[in-house]
């Protein structure tokens, strides 16, 4: 029944090594995020797929790449993580028509680097 | 450059009515929304405006002024579940001319007995 699922809800690893974190949504939406929000709770964006076509990709770092096999999933993949990629990682989807639809986010994925 | 301010914490007596205002600067405008999202949680949509007005919806009503680059979000009959925090996020352009949602800070309620 899930709305947008992502995995694994907790992570913890040591500085260096390389994640993936996963998101699915069954509401049939076109557009999916990925958002990081840090200690201090502001929400940034940092993806946005349209039917698996990267839309926005803000300045974040290239060892941050998204994934997007089809319009269902998208995930993340992280290289080499540092202390300051400590923060939840949100994934979102909406859909995509001419007025502004509400976002659905998933329940978050608390990353902790060592 | 595109901003929206709210203010960072409130505090409240339950059963009481609480505001929560907003302030947007954004490039275009295409809709303002207002999300809740309980510590350790995550956000869940409370309300959309586009066009100026009240949207009433049980207990919440959002405002928006889009002339004045305003809104607020107002709370009746608090009950503690309503502490959390409140975000405001504006549906705006980037340079791009891409659609994209601008967030706020978020505003912390706590709501006392």
């Amino acid at each position: 029944d899930t709305a947008v699922s992502q995995t694994p809800k907790y992570l913890v690893t040591q500085m260096g090594n390389d994640k993936s974190i996963k998101c699915e949504q069954n509401l049939g939406h076109d557009t999916m995020y990925w958002y990081k929000q840090d200690s201090k709770k502001f929400l940034k964006i940092m993806f946005s797929y349209n039917n698996k076509e990267l839309i926005i990709n803000e300045t974040v770092p290239n060892r941050f790449s998204p994934k997007s096999p089809d319009k269902a999933h998208l995930n993340l993949h992280i290289n080499s993580l540092e202390l300051g990629d400590s923060a939840v990682y949100f994934c979102a989807s909406s859909q995509a028509t001419g007025e502004a639809q509400p976002q659905h986010f998933g329940d978050g994925t608390r990353l902790s680097i060592l | 450059g595109q901003n929206i301010d709210q203010p960072t914490e409130m505090t409240a007596t339950e059963g009481a009515i609480v505001q929560i205002n907003c302030t947007y600067q954004t490039s275009g405008f295409n809709g303002l929304f207002w999300y809740q999202q309980h510590a350790g949680e995550a956000p869940t949509f409370l309300s959309y405006n586009v066009l100026d007005g009240l949207e009433e919806k049980g207990r919440f009503s959002s405002f928006l002024s889009r002339s004045k680059g305003y809104s607020y979000l107002l709370l009746k009959e608090l009950q503690m579940k309503d502490s959390a925090s409140y975000l405001c996020a504006v549906r705006g352009y980037d340079a791009g001319n891409n659609r994209k949602l601008i967030w706020g800070l978020g505003t912390s309620l706590a709501v006392n007995p």
